[in-house]
């Protein structure tokens, strides 16, 4: 079955750079959506961004001048690249697919698999 | 931009029928996907496509939507029940989505 393994460091410096790596395993990466989602530890659940295999995203408008999304379909993989990083960016941050449904009279996405998710620390 | 208004906590005895709200003016537009997320673990979709279950979530969970409003009910729960739940929608104006902040169910 369709699995996702999220990879990149655990620990990134204040100001820096995140980026993380989501590996699709099991099935094509083409034809559907793909998310990054984050949580601070205790808190609520936080949608990033998501990307097309054309290339396509569309990001959280609290974190879009600081966010880059790609895919590589070549590798089954697409990236989180996250800029100026600061202590409120520490969290899991997990991927997940964004899954399309449609009835005759609605549409509808949603997060039908996820990574198991990766913790990581900002540090100053 | 749009929020998801979720009961922090709710409780529920052992067997008996739970519902957790989730409020937002999107929901007048669009159906909420929920998710059930355990201790250490990454959320799991438990309903989509207005009352859909994926494989493998029992047919105790069940949605439903009125107004800027929705539901997710837990008809009989379990002990293993316990968890957040999170519902999700698109905002109404903008292609970007939106959580619900949680709320946490107590199986007494």
């Amino acid at each position: 079955q369709v699995q996702l393994q999220e990879s990149g460091p655990g620990r990134v410096k204040s100001s820096e750079t995140l980026s993380l790596t989501c590996t699709v395993s099991g099935g094509a990466i083409s034809s559907y959506y793909w998310s990054w989602i984050r949580q601070p530890a205790g808190k609520g659940l936080e949608w990033i961004g998501r990307v097309y295999p054309s290339g396509s995203t569309n990001y959280n408008p609290s974190l879009k001048s600081r966010v880059t999304m790609s895919i590589d379909t070549s590798k089954n993989q697409f990236s989180l690249k996250l800029n100026s990083l600061t202590a409120a960016d520490t969290a899991v941050y997990y991927c997940a697919r964004f899954q399309g449904y449609c009835s005759n009279t609605y549409c509808q996405k949603y997060f039908d698999l996820w990574g198991r998710g990766t913790l990581v620390t900002v540090s100053s | 931009s749009s929020e998801l208004t979720q009961d922090p906590a709710v409780s529920v005895a052992l067997g008996q029928t739970v519902r957790i709200t989730c409020q937002g003016d999107s929901l007048r537009n669009y159906f909420p996907s929920w998710y059930r997320q355990r201790p250490g673990q990454a959320p799991l979709l438990v309903i989509y496509a207005k009352n859909n279950r994926p494989s493998g979530v029992p047919d105790r969970f069940s949605a439903s939507t009125s107004g800027n409003t929705a539901f997710l009910t837990i008809t009989g729960a379990q002990a293993e029940d316990e968890a957040d739940y999170y519902c999700n929608c698109r905002d109404s104006s903008a292609d970007h989505w939106v959580f619900g902040g949680g709320t946490k169910l107590t199986v007494l």
